[in-house]
């Protein structure tokens, strides 16, 4: 069973639209949650992690806000898209206070136009 | 400033060769090492991590090389295979700040049948 699954798998949007990149873990109690950004070809870009419900802390400003409203949810989003933005976004969790082993969803791949 | 920096965008082997991987690292606080191995369209996956406490950690045909004092370390990747071509992270982070952890830019390895 997939532990954490990742929505949409692609987007194309256009620049100025609105955004919201949603993902889900099961079977894991209180993880916790990650969102990277990479852009074709390059580094992983922590973006913001949450240690619990309610509570995000972000790393980078990138034009972009992440809310986790449950347990098991992870939300990334923007209110307008820059060019900037396309790239690929993947969800990430870990576990417990050690949190070292980052375990990452498949990915949203986003293309703005 | 880059954290964490690995020396070679990409990198060709031949299958049976040993393929190494290196990086280097800014932060002396920085105490935990993993390297994730990505495919193309993939997240990346833990392949295998370090201690700064050790100096070589060994999973099969992959071993990681640590250097504290010169602050790099290496990935081996003893009779490579096809199907290890894939894009190798190495990472780092600090035990008493999990959550953030930093990934070098990646180098792409290729292995030649």
């Amino acid at each position: 069973a997939q532990t954490i699954h990742q929505w949409p798998v692609a987007e194309i949007k256009a620049v100025g639209s609105p955004l919201s990149l949603g993902c889900t873990i099961k079977g894991k109690s209180s993880p916790n949650l990650y969102w990277y950004w990479q852009a074709t070809g390059g580094t992983l870009q922590q973006l913001f992690y949450s240690i619990t419900v309610g509570q995000v802390e972000s790393v980078v400003q990138l034009n972009l806000s992440a809310s986790r409203p449950k347990d098991d949810q992870f939300i990334l989003s923007t209110e307008k898209l820059l060019l900037s933005h396309s790239g690929f976004y993947l969800c990430a969790w870990s576990l417990g206070v050690s949190a070292e082993t980052l375990y990452f969803g498949s990915g949203t791949r986003l293309t703005v136009l | 400033q880059q954290q964490v920096r690995q020396s070679s965008q990409s990198l060709t082997v031949w299958e049976g060769e040993t393929a190494i991987l290196n990086c280097s690292y800014e932060n002396s606080a920085f105490d935990y090492f993993p390297w994730y191995q990505q495919f193309p369209g993939e997240g990346p996956a833990l392949l295998i991590a370090i201690r700064s406490v050790s100096d070589k950690k060994e999973d099969g045909r992959f071993t990681i090389f640590f250097n504290k004092r010169e602050k790099n370390l290496s990935l081996h990747i003893k009779d490579s295979q096809p199907g290890d071509s894939a894009t190798y992270f190495c990472a780092a982070s600090v035990s008493t700040n999990a959550y953030k952890v930093i990934f070098g830019k990646g180098t792409h390895l290729h292995v030649l049948p």
